[in-house]
C-alpha cells in the first residue's frame, strides 16, 4: 500500500521554465512533508519542506504548496536549471511523539533540457 | 562538519551469507534512521535508533536488525540473505528522534548472487 505516490516516474523541462512535480498521499496522520533531491551515487539531500498548518513554502526558486483537502502536495522551481537534473523524493513524517518514520514516494527524474 | 559515513560502500554476497552495514552520523546527531532503496519502491523504511534503542520499525522481516551504540553511530544487519534484497541501503542522522531534517549517507550497495 503505496501511502506516498509520485505518479510522473520522469518529467522534461527546457531551461528557464518552471519544473512542477507532483505528489499525492493518502495517510491524513502525516504531519509533515518534505522533497529530497537524489543525484546518482549519492544518498538524498534535503531540498524542502512544509508543515501540514501551512499551504506554502518558499526557498529561492523552490517553492512546495500543500493541499491537505485533496491530499496533494507539489514542488516547483523556477526558473529550472540545468543542474536541477536529478530524481526528486517527496516524504511524508509519521510522527508518534517519541520516534519519527519518513515514508518516501517513488520519486520522479527531473531532466532539464538546455 | 563531516557528513553521515556508510561503510563499506559496495558489496558482493551469495545467497544465505550474513552482512553487517555501518553508519557513523553526523557529529552530534543522535537519531540513525535506515532504509532500503529498489527500483521501482523509492525508499523504504527500515527503522530508527534514538539513544541505543529502536523507536520506530519498518515493515520487514526479523531477518533485518540494527543497533546502535552509545556513540551513536549505528550497524544493521541481515540474515540468510536473499536475491530481492539486492538495493541500496541508505542511513541518515538527524539530531534527535522525531526531528524533521535527515541527512543522508551515500548508501553501501548490496549485491546479492
Amino acid at each position: 500500500d503505496q501511502q506516498v505516490k509520485q505518479n510522473s516516474p520522469s518529467l522534461s523541462v527546457q531551461e528557464g521554465r518552471i519544473s512542477i512535480l507532483n505528489c499525492d498521499y493518502t495517510n491524513s496522520m502525516f504531519d509533515y512533508f518534505l522533497w529530497y533531491k537524489k543525484y546518482p551515487a549519492e544518498g538524498p539531500t534535503f531540498l524542502i519542506s512544509i508543515s501540514s498548518i501551512k499551504d506554502k513554502n518558499e526557498d529561492g526558486r523552490f517553492t512546495v504548496f500543500l493541499n491537505k483537502s485533496a491530499k496533494h502536495l507539489s514542488l516547483h522551481i523556477v526558473p529550472s536549471q540545468p543542474g536541477d537534473s536529478a530524481v526528486y523524493f517527496c516524504a511524508a513524517r509519521d510522527y508518534t511523539g517519541t520516534a519519527s518514520k519518513l515514508t518516501f514516494g517513488t520519486g520522479t527524474r527531473l531532466q532539464v533540457t538546455l | 562538519k563531516a557528513g553521515v559515513t556508510q561503510t563499506p560502500r559496495y558489496l558482493i554476497k551469495t545467497r544465505g551469507q550474513q552482512v553487517t552495514l555501518s553508519c557513523s552520523p553526523i557529529s552530534g546527531h543522535r537519531s540513525v534512521s535506515w532504509y532500503q532503496q529498489t527500483p521501482g519502491q523509492g525508499l523504504q523504511f527500515l527503522f530508527e535508533y534514538f539513544s541505543e534503542t529502536q523507536r520506530n520499525k519498518g515493515n520487514f522481516p526479523g531477518r533485518f536488525s540494527g543497533r546502535q551504540f552509545s556513540n551513536s553511530r549505528s550497524e544493521m544487519n541481515v540474515s540468510t540473505l536473499e536475491l530481492g534484497d539486492s538495493a541500496l541501503y541508505l542511513c541518515a542522522s538527524s539530531l534527535s528522534a522525531g526531528n524533521n531534517e535527515q541527512f543522508f549517507g551515500p548508501g553501501t550497495r548490496l549485491t546479492v548472487l
